[in-house]
């Protein structure tokens, strides 16, 4: 059973182009976590998803950031028109269908996005 | 709100030396308590976890022990390895939530 996968591994972007990063959770989980790692912190929760449903984004900044959990496909964390300041590791991590809380997550291998 | 603070690092040991990371957290409700582990160029691994107080996780020679009276999770190791060498987080997590709180993690360095 593969894991929670993500890709690209790492992105690089000059100021004000577009960051796609997609995860694909581990087979049979429907919910999936976006976290942000800024350079010597902690993660930090972003957003949580269920298929086709924002759940939760109390985490995600108010402006130039999205998160998508189509029905088909992977869930895709977008970044608008990046500064240095989005320079970070992106986490996503999954869990499978049940009540809420009720399961741990499952974390992927990150994408690192620099900004130059 | 939740929290989670953990010792600063790098901690830089000797192989075979012991090992003992400090996490303290404070949370309104019950957490689960977990310690994760970052390999340079990697993702989070999950190393080891516990419940409730008093349980202990282990997990490829590290322990942890889920004190609720000094609201603690310290990490140990009784002889370190230098393929130990990575960034170790603790994290929490509140009963009936989905957000994990993380400390800001500490990086291990073991010399040969």
């Amino acid at each position: 059973n593969a894991g929670v996968m993500q890709n690209p591994r790492h992105l690089v972007r000059r100021r004000g182009q577009e960051a796609r990063l997609r995860c694909s959770p581990m087979k049979g989980h429907s919910h999936v976590y976006w976290y942000r790692q800024l350079p010597e912190e902690g993660l930090k929760f972003m957003v949580y998803l269920q298929k086709e449903n924002i759940i939760d984004e109390s985490g995600m900044p108010k402006e130039r950031f999205s998160a998508e959990f189509p029905k088909e496909g992977p869930s895709i964390l977008r970044i608008q028109q990046v500064v240095r300041g989005d320079s970070a590791a992106y986490f996503c991590a999954s869990s499978p269908p049940g009540t809420m809380g009720s399961y741990e997550q499952y974390f992927g291998p990150g994408t690192r996005l620099t900004v130059t | 709100g939740d929290s989670v603070t953990q010792m600063e690092g790098p901690v830089t040991l000797s192989e075979e030396a012991f090992l003992t990371i400090n996490c303290t957290y404070t949370a309104t409700g019950y957490p689960s308590l977990f310690w994760y582990v970052q390999y340079p160029g990697e993702g989070l691994q999950l190393l080891l976890k516990a419940t409730k107080a008093d349980d202990k996780g282990s997990n490829k020679g590290f322990e942890a022990t889920y004190r609720k009276e000094t609201t603690s999770f310290h990490l140990e190791k009784g002889s370190v390895q230098v393929s130990d060498s990575a960034v170790y987080f603790c994290a929490l997590r509140t009963s009936g939530t989905y957000k994990y709180i993380f400390g800001t993690g500490t990086r291990l360095k073991v010399l040969a």
